[in-house]
Order: structure tokens, then sequence, then C-alpha cells
């Protein structure tokens, strides 16, 4: 069984650019969500996919997008960065969107923006 | 709005000590509260929910809604224990949105 893996580890862009951020969801699950992990805050929910279909968003802006295929990956799509989006993002993939069922978070990719 | 709040940053406790992680949330609904946790150069794993009424590592959780708490307990803190640890709650409407507390380091003290 294969976990959640993303790339790329590391990021540096600068203000204005725009970013692509992926995820391979562990086998067997149909659920992406992703999280913006700021230094020294908690995991904040950005939105979730299942079955390709964006299924729910937190409050983050629409440059924040995103994509989900059929074999269940994921892409994290920022636009016009700004300096605050500087932080880790985490994505998650789990079977289905009941609200007890477990997450499985990846390793993180960590961008920074100059 | 959900919120979770976990009001300590660092909670530093000696080996075989107990260890209790604070957490309160505010929900209108039916919450799933979660504890995970992350590990030094590890990925955040949960570590129970409270749906499963199970212990794990020696670790409880009792949801108290009168309270409004999800507290961590551990009658006797290992070393191995230390670790960061958050509170989640869980939307069940839909889409499983998760709202995350803050975090608590644990550091345990040999």
């Amino acid at each position: 069984e294969t976990g959640v893996t993303q790339s790329p580890t590391h990021l540096i862009k600068t203000r204005g650019q725009q970013v692509t951020l992926r995820c391979s969801s562990q086998s067997g699950h149909n659920t992406v969500s992703w999280y913006q992990q700021a230094l020294g805050q908690g995991p904040q929910f950005i939105f979730q996919y299942y079955r390709e279909e964006e299924n729910g968003r937190g409050n983050f802006p629409p440059r924040f997008s995103g994509l989900q295929f059929p074999n269940y990956s994921s892409e994290l799509n920022v636009n016009a960065l700004e300096l605050d989006d500087s932080a880790l993002y985490l994505c998650a993939s789990s079977y289905g969107t009941g609200g007890s069922n477990e997450q499985f978070f990846g390793p993180g990719t960590r961008l920074t923006v100059l | 709005a959900q919120r979770v709040t976990q009001p300590e940053k660092l909670l530093s406790v000696f080996k075989g000590a107990p260890v209790e992680l604070k957490c309160n949330y505010s929900y209108s609904g039916s919450p799933e509260l979660f504890w995970y946790v992350q590990y030094s150069r590890q990925r955040l794993q949960l570590l129970l929910r409270h749906i499963s009424r199970e212990s794990i590592k020696g670790f409880t959780a009792d949801l108290n809604k009168g309270e409004t708490s999800f507290h961590l307990k551990k009658p006797f803190a290992q070393e191995e224990d230390s670790a960061m640890y958050y509170c989640a709650l869980s939307y069940s409407g839909g889409y499983q949105k998760v709202t995350f507390g803050t975090g608590t380091k644990l550091q345990v003290i040999p």
C-alpha cells in the first residue's frame, strides 16, 4: 500500500507568480483535501475534492484552485502569489467524505514566496 | 462557525507523570472529534477519534458535550510521547471539513 506523496518538497517563488503543487492519494482513496499550515499554526482547510469535483471549500480566495484526476491524484494551484502564501501545504486523502473518516496526510510542500 | 482551541502551546512533564492536553471546541452541530499527532520528522497522523472510543498508545480522550471539551489524557508519560498534538473537529455535512487547533507541543523530560 502506497502512502500519500507530494511534490515538490520545497519551492521558492516570487510575489505575483503562479504555483502548482501535486499530490498522489493513498491507494484505494477517492477523496483529497488540501490544507495550508502557516508557521506555528494548525493546518487550515482549503478545499476538498471527491470524484474529480470540488466538494467543499474553506475561507480561501478564488486564486486558490484545484483539480482531481481520474486516478484521484490532485493539484493545488495558486495564482498571483502573495507573501502571506508562504506556508507548508498539506494534502490528505481518505475514502469517502464522511465526517468520521480518517485522513492520511502527505509530508507537505514548503512554499516560500519572496 | 466551528472553532478548536488548544490553550497550551507547550506542555512539559516528567516521564511517568500524568498528561492532559486540553482541547475545547465550538460547533453548532454534532461534532466528530479527533486527535492528530506529529512526531519529529514524521507526517501528521491520526492518534484517535472519539467515535471509536479506543485507547491508542495509552492515550484516551472523552468527549464532554456539556463543557465542549475533548481533552487528551495519559496516566504515565513516556519519552516517546514527545510530539506535536493537534485537536481537530470535523464537519459532517456532505463534505469533510476539518478544523484544527493550533497544536500543543508535548515535551516529556527524562
